[in-house]
């Protein structure tokens, strides 16, 4: 079936720091969405790719799609500790379901 | 606040028993969607439902249903629990059947003992 890898799989970094963490797929997907999930929370979604090459930011985070299609990357600059949260890649193509990567765990220290 | 409801927010029950997770979607929305979050298997998607029909089914096990009322809110009523199924549970809507415009609830945590 389809698989998400993600990764790493957490990351312990020093506030201020640049983060950055990638999603790989075997199979090519049409749209990749990049969620975050606060502790005790559903998660959010930060960034959505429509198209392969596509390179789009949300404040601090910025998010590409791949070439292939087969994988995404995000990266968020000067973290802060409100960035800390599990980040979670997903993907679809039409008519078929969402399915999540396994997250990277996000911690900072100030 | 994703205006995204669930009742109730924690749920602690035994092996056998059946439980009853209840989802508001935010107003206006149509489309409802439920997960499974659980640590071995991360976040799964269990089955969409659209205006009150099933549109999609996700790795939901038969021991599962769901259903999406008039009022457009939805259940998932869990059966003959097993300890695996302790897990988060969330809903998500979205206006229409995109997924790329789900908003999430909070969640409710089963504790299967």
């Amino acid at each position: 079936g389809q698989q998400l890898n993600q990764s790493p799989q957490s990351m312990f970094i020093q506030e201020g720091e640049d983060v950055s963490m990638n999603c790989t797929s075997s199979s090519i997907f049409n749209t990749w969405l990049w969620y975050k999930q606060d502790p005790g929370e559903g998660p959010v979604l930060l960034i959505a790719l429509y198209k392969a090459g596509e390179l789009t930011s949300n404040g601090r985070l910025t998010a590409q799609f791949g070439i292939t299609r087969k994988d995404s990357f995000l990266n968020i600059s000067a973290s802060i500790p409100s960035d800390v949260g599990i980040y979670f890649c997903a993907v679809y193509n039409a008519g078929n379901m969402l399915t999540f990567g396994g997250g990277t765990r996000l911690m900072v220290k100030p | 606040d994703s205006g995204v409801t669930q009742t109730p927010k924690h749920l602690i029950t035994a092996t056998g028993q059946r439980v009853t997770l209840r989802c508001s979607p935010r107003s206006g929305d149509l489309s409802v969607y439920w997960y499974q979050q659980s640590l071995d298997q991360g976040l799964q998607f269990l089955i969409q439902y659209y205006n009150g029909e099933e549109r999609a089914k996700g790795n939901i096990l038969e021991r599962f249903s769901a259903q999406q009322f008039p009022d457009l809110h939805s259940e998932l009523n869990l059966s003959s629990l097993e300890l695996g199924d302790s897990a988060l549970y969330f809903c998500a809507s979205s206006p229409g059947g995109l997924w790329d415009e789900q908003y999430f609830g909070p969640g409710t945590r089963l504790t299967v003992t």
